[in-house]
């Protein structure tokens, strides 16, 4: 059975400040790695997709990668009240199924 | 990223019935995928649908019950029948898109909120 494992929250941070969100994941063959971001009655909406370790860096995010200790990590500099929202963990195990399996979110609250 | 659309956006169904969710992709796309979240909880794989051959079904879900229709490259639907209460949920189709820097980017639709009487 295929895992991931996310902390639930609430984390809560001031505006302006890191917000770091940790994701960990069962399937040592996973190949790539994705940080969805759901506010309260929407879709998940896709921010940050990693397929190497190290980090990758998009405006105020970043997602590192660590497939030996089997991590994947989301940062969010500058944390705004906008947000404030779930953020999914999904990861696919490769293959040709292109299959996600999603962490159970952890809620950021970014407090002004 | 791509605009995906789905309908009808919610809907209240009865006991018993069938409800027929609809998922249209503004571009042409290999693969679409249907996921449940219900209340509370994060996404579950219904399965997994493939123009021009049959939906692949995860563990606990069955053709019977959500039966998946790919007609073409931008288009499927999703059938939940013979409802009952515990079929109440956000039902969430999605599409795999392959751009020059990624190749396993899925983006998703609005959603459908079913409650079931």
């Amino acid at each position: 059975q295929k895992e991931v494992e996310q902390n639930s929250g609430p984390l809560s941070v001031p505006e302006g400040a890191i917000a770091s969100l940790n994701c960990t994941y069962s399937d040592r063959v996973s190949q790539s790695f994705f940080w969805y971001r759901q506010y309260s009655g929407k879709s998940p909406e896709l921010i940050m997709s990693i397929y190497s370790n190290g980090d990758k860096e998009d405006g105020r995010f970043t997602a590192q990668l660590n497939k030996a200790s089997q991590y994947v990590s989301l940062l969010i500099r500058d944390s705004q009240p906008s947000d404030s929202a779930t953020y999914l963990c999904a990861v696919n195990s490769g293959g040709s199924n292109y299959k996600l399996t999603f962490g159970k979110g952890t809620l950021l609250t970014v407090n002004p | 990223s791509a605009v995906i659309s789905q309908k009808p956006s919610r809907d209240i169904c009865q006991r018993g019935t069938s409800l027929t969710i609809q998922c249209q992709v503004d571009s042409q796309v290999t693969m679409m995928f249907w996921y449940r979240q219900q209340p509370g909880q994060s996404l579950t794989l219904i399965a997994t649908a493939n123009q021009g051959s049959e939906a692949t079904y995860e563990s606990g879900f069955v053709i019977d019950k959500f039966p998946i229709s790919r007609p073409n490259l931008t288009f499927s639907t999703l059938t939940v029948s013979n409802m009952s209460p515990e079929d109440s949920s956000i039902y969430l189709c999605s599409a795999r898109l392959r751009t020059i820097d990624s190749y396993n980017e899925q983006f998703f639709g609005p959603g459908t909120r079913l409650t079931v009487l």
